[in-house]
């Protein structure tokens, strides 16, 4: 499967707890974007990197929340002592220059207890 | 008020009819816009996207953008049961090359039944 790859597809934590995510982009993709998913609701911008430097970052992404991309390969998505709030779906997605053509990974879905 | 919005049905068909989803927007700066479809559980999936005003097509899907009243629509004819997905509209800046953040409508939840 050459497809966005996300680690790991669920993840149940408790309250303050850290958690952390990792995406594999499509090989070749150079741009990788984070977006968060509540029930009901569309995927909502977190940030995004163009190879490892981080360009856009949503007011979303408080100062418990960071991410990275080291050497412009996989990405990892870190939430800091963990809120129920922070329940929701964690989507990656990369594209090759053009978000236009974006695909998305399956998904961590978090659930804080 | 919401950059996106899209009524989130749930919107309920039988096998053969023509579907209509729909979206507007409030930011004229958008210039190019998406449909993905979602299955329960997995990611969106891209199903088309059109750059400024006009219609495109995709064998069962055409899509439609008027900017000039900000409205985005997708057309699925001949529906199917496999169609049953959650529809999201979304939008782009200007700057589509670099500018990186897709703007998502609710999603409308699609039921298409035998």
């Amino acid at each position: 499967d050459t497809g966005v790859s996300q680690d790991p597809r669920h993840k149940i934590t408790k309250r303050g707890q850290n958690v952390t995510f990792r995406c594999d982009p499509i090989s070749e993709h150079n741009r990788l974007y984070w977006y968060r998913q509540t029930l009901g609701q569309g995927p909502e911008f977190l940030t995004y990197f163009q190879n490892e430097a981080q360009l856009e970052k949503s007011r979303l992404l408080s100062d418990r929340f960071s991410a990275e991309r080291p050497k412009g390969s996989f990405s990892t998505l870190e939430i800091q002592r963990t809120e129920q709030g922070d329940s929701a779906m964690y989507l990656c997605a990369s594209s090759l220059d053009d978000q236009t053509r974006a695909f998305f990974g399956q998904g961590t879905r978090l659930t804080v207890v | 008020q919401k950059e996106v919005e899209q009524d989130p049905g749930p919107l309920s068909v039988p096998e053969g009819a023509i579907v209509s989803l729909n979206c507007t927007y409030s930011n004229s700066a958008f210039q190019y816009f998406m449909w993905y479809r979602q299955y329960s559980r997995k990611g969106p999936e891209l199903l088309m996207y059109t750059y400024s005003s006009g219609n495109k097509e995709d064998g069962r899907f055409t899509a439609q953008v008027d900017k000039s009243s900000k409205y985005i629509s997708l057309f699925i004819r001949d529906s199917q049961p496999s169609d049953s997905a959650t529809y999201l509209c979304a939008t782009l800046g200007a700057g589509g090359t670099s500018y990186g953040k897709l703007t998502f409508g609710q999603g409308t939840i699609l039921t298409v039944h035998p």
